[in-house]
């Protein structure tokens, strides 16, 4: 079974800074997919970015990136220029390359102070 | 587009009652998934649904929940017998084709109180 931990479960940063968020996760798979969601207080998951585990590559979706380390099991994500908007709880999520549900963690709240 | 939509949005009922919660994927979409999100942790994987069949249902809790989608498109998760224990947020995802590839697109869940 796969596990995702999620171990800082609250984060403050100023508008305008960075703030990286961590996630570990625990499986036997040689390939699968991670992802981070984003779930304001309107409680709709909304998908901020994905990662294949064979890409060495680190994926980017304009302020967000990760820190892919495959051997560490580590996905962190982090946040540039952080926005009042970017208010939220985040998810750090795992899924097999040949599966179809979603393993989350346990979630970090992200509060974004002007 | 429209998004995946969930009625209601909230439900509020006695212990013992038995409640339908009803999910509207995207247009579409074959594949349709239910989490369960208990108040502070992640949502957890109930049921996954490819077209009308139950593809993968080992994320059910117990024989007290099930879940139908008929017509391969909305979908309904009913629970007998509620308890106390069965309070959370349940979401619904929908994605095209199922496949791992394909994002997840969540609608905004119904949050379920047990009395």
């Amino acid at each position: 079974a796969q596990t995702v931990t999620q171990s800082q479960p609250e984060m403050s940063v100023q508008e305008a800074e960075t703030v990286t968020l961590s996630c570990t996760y625990d499986t036997s798979e040689s390939n699968y997919y991670l992802f981070w969601y984003k779930q304001p207080p309107s409680r709709q998951m909304i998908l901020v970015i994905r990662q294949e585990a064979y890409k060495q590559q680190n994926a980017t979706e304009n302020r967000f990136s990760v820190n892919f380390q495959k051997a560490a099991k580590s996905f962190s994500l982090k946040i540039s220029d952080s926005q009042l908007g970017d208010t939220a709880m985040y998810f750090c999520a795992f899924m097999k390359a040949a599966g179809n549900k979603l393993t989350f963690g346990g979630g970090t709240r992200v509060l974004v102070k002007p | 587009g429209a998004g995946v939509s969930q009625t209601p949005s909230n439900k509020v009922t006695e212990k013992g009652k038995y409640v339908e919660l009803r999910c509207d994927p995207i247009s579409g979409h074959t594949a349709l998934y239910w989490y369960r999100q208990s108040l502070g942790q992640g949502p957890e994987f109930l049921i996954y649904f490819q077209g009308t069949g139950a593809a993968d249902d080992s994320g059910l809790p117990n024989d007290r929940f099930f879940a139908v989608r008929p017509e391969g498109s909305v979908s309904t998760l009913k629970i007998q017998r509620t308890e106390r224990g069965d309070s959370a947020v349940y979401l619904c995802a929908s994605s095209l084709t199922g496949q791992s590839t394909d994002t997840q697109y969540f609608g905004p869940g119904t949050r379920l109180t047990v009395l």
